[in-house]
């Protein structure tokens, strides 16, 4: 059975840091890009970045480049998202998911993760 | 790519059909002639989860009453008769680029 469980989610003041993680289990995680994707209380899906099966690339969505660093550990078989000078604005629910296998044709994020709780204020 | 849906909201009535529209403001359909469109239904409380991936194809375990249909700009949702179960918000995902992007969201609920 496929699984995602993020933890790392935090209270957090204007400025500070945090760094997410994702573990997965029940596949093949070295196979498959990986993403976050966040979501700002009583607002919709907001992707944030996603890192390919082994680590050599990533992309994220312009306005956190340079705050936000994605990276994974395949002999952990897990995800992070490093998320540095946070405004409120970052507050959200934090997800990881689980993209297609490096070999596939196809794009899309077919498992998702229960999410971890970032909130940021003084 | 911007994606658009609508209605944002949508009230159904158990065992009547429903669908949601998804408009792109650029051609998601792939020169592999793939659409890089995806759905994803999020009930209360709950993660999202993928209901339609590659704009028509239904992974095991969704049922069958949920298709998805449309190419290029032009995507639909269709939820053939709807249950109790199925409220929730409902969100289209480009795919295409590295950069995905989803529509506003279509909260569906029953009357």
């Amino acid at each position: 059975e496929v699984q995602l469980v993020e933890s790392g989610g935090a209270l957090v003041q204007p400025g500070g840091s945090l760094r997410l993680s994702c573990l997965a289990s029940g596949f093949t995680f070295s196979r498959h890009w990986m993403s976050w994707v966040r979501q700002a209380p009583g607002k919709g899906l907001e992707w944030m970045a996603t890192i390919n099966h082994d680590g050599s690339d990533n992309y994220s969505v312009d306005f956190v480049e340079g705050r936000f660093t994605i990276s994974r550990d395949n002999a952990q078989n897990s995800l992070y998202l490093q998320m540095n000078s946070l405004t409120v604005d970052d507050t959200a629910v934090y997800y990881c998911a689980r993209g297609p296998d490096y070999g596939a044709w196809s794009d899309f994020l077919d498992y998702w993760g229960q999410g971890t709780l970032v909130t940021v204020s003084s | 790519i911007v994606m658009t849906q609508s209605p944002l909201s949508l009230p159904v009535t158990p065992g009547e059909p429903a669908s949601i529209s998804c408009r792109s403001n650029q051609s998601l359909l792939h020169d592999n002639g793939h659409n890089y469109l995806n759905w994803y239904m999020q009930k209360p409380g709950q993660s999202p989860q993928l209901l339609i991936y590659m704009g028509s194809h239904r992974p095991s375990g969704v049922p069958d009453r949920f298709s998805g249909g449309g190419s290029g700009t032009d995507f639909t949702l269709r939820i053939n008769r709807v249950e109790a179960e199925d409220v929730g918000v409902y969100y289209c995902m480009n795919s295409l680029k590295n950069v995905p992007t989803f529509g506003q969201g279509t909260k569906v609920e029953i009357k």
